[in-house]
């Protein structure tokens, strides 16, 4: 099994420059999340789909940010324009989620660290 | 919304002994309570969770105690070792059809001392 797969790991851009984070969960789990992880904040959920339909987006930060799943083994968060704010480890998990209600554990990638000049 | 709090931010005990983080919740609706453990440069991995339904749950080295008239529950590890040592994140949520939100805490950076 290989996991929450997420790329890249690293990512050293300028300001204004779009970003764009991808996360593979692992196969067979049905709900996805996006967590953003600083020193200050600590991990804050962005947003989470269940059956690849996004299900609450009230932690985006702003219009900046936007998170799509085309199907059940990809997804992608998208930061435009990126701003030295920004700069943050970002985080993807998946859980299999049971219909009714969530339950579990989750399992987090190894996440992907930005840098917004 | 759900609000947790985490105690201490930063842990230092000797090797052997045994540390205690302390966290609590402010939704008397939360029924679900992970622990975490996060190593340097991956993400956070479940050690231990505790339903509602149960006070005290135990898993060799760890366990979880949980006070929901107080709304706060505390993870034990006993004898640390020092690859004990990481990042350990509290979280609370609230098992409802739809609720999907894991509420975490700030986390306490535990160091064993060899």
């Amino acid at each position: 099994d290989a996991g929450v797969i997420q790329s890249p790991r690293h990512e050293v851009t300028e300001m204004g420059q779009e970003v764009t984070l991808r996360c593979k969960p692992i196969s067979g789990h049905n709900s996805l999340f996006w967590y953003r992880q600083t020193m200050m904040r600590g991990l804050e959920l962005l947003i989470y789909f269940n059956n690849n339909v996004p299900i609450d987006d009230s932690g985006m930060p702003e219009d900046r940010f936007s998170a799509k799943m085309p199907n059940a083994s990809f997804s992608t968060l998208k930061i435009q324009p990126s701003e030295p704010r920004d700069s943050a480890v970002y985080f993807c998990a998946s859980r299999p989620g049971l219909a009714g209600g969530p339950t579990g554990e989750l399992f987090f990638g190894e996440g992907s660290r930005l840098t917004v000049l | 919304g759900e609000n947790v709090e985490q105690h201490p931010s930063t842990l230092s005990v000797q090797e052997g002994d045994s540390a205690v983080i302390k966290c609590t919740y402010s939704d008397s609706a939360s029924n679900y309570f992970p622990w975490y453990k996060q190593e340097l440069g991956k993400g956070p991995q479940l050690i231990i969770d505790i339903r509602s339904n149960v006070g005290e749950k135990k898993d060799q080295r760890i366990a979880v105690t949980l006070n929901k008239t107080a709304k706060h529950f505390s993870l034990h590890i006993t004898e640390t070792q020092p690859e004990d040592s990481a990042v350990y994140f509290c979280a609370a949520s609230s098992e409802q059809t739809g609720a999907n939100n894991l509420f975490f805490g700030t986390g306490t950076r535990l160091t064993v001392i060899p």
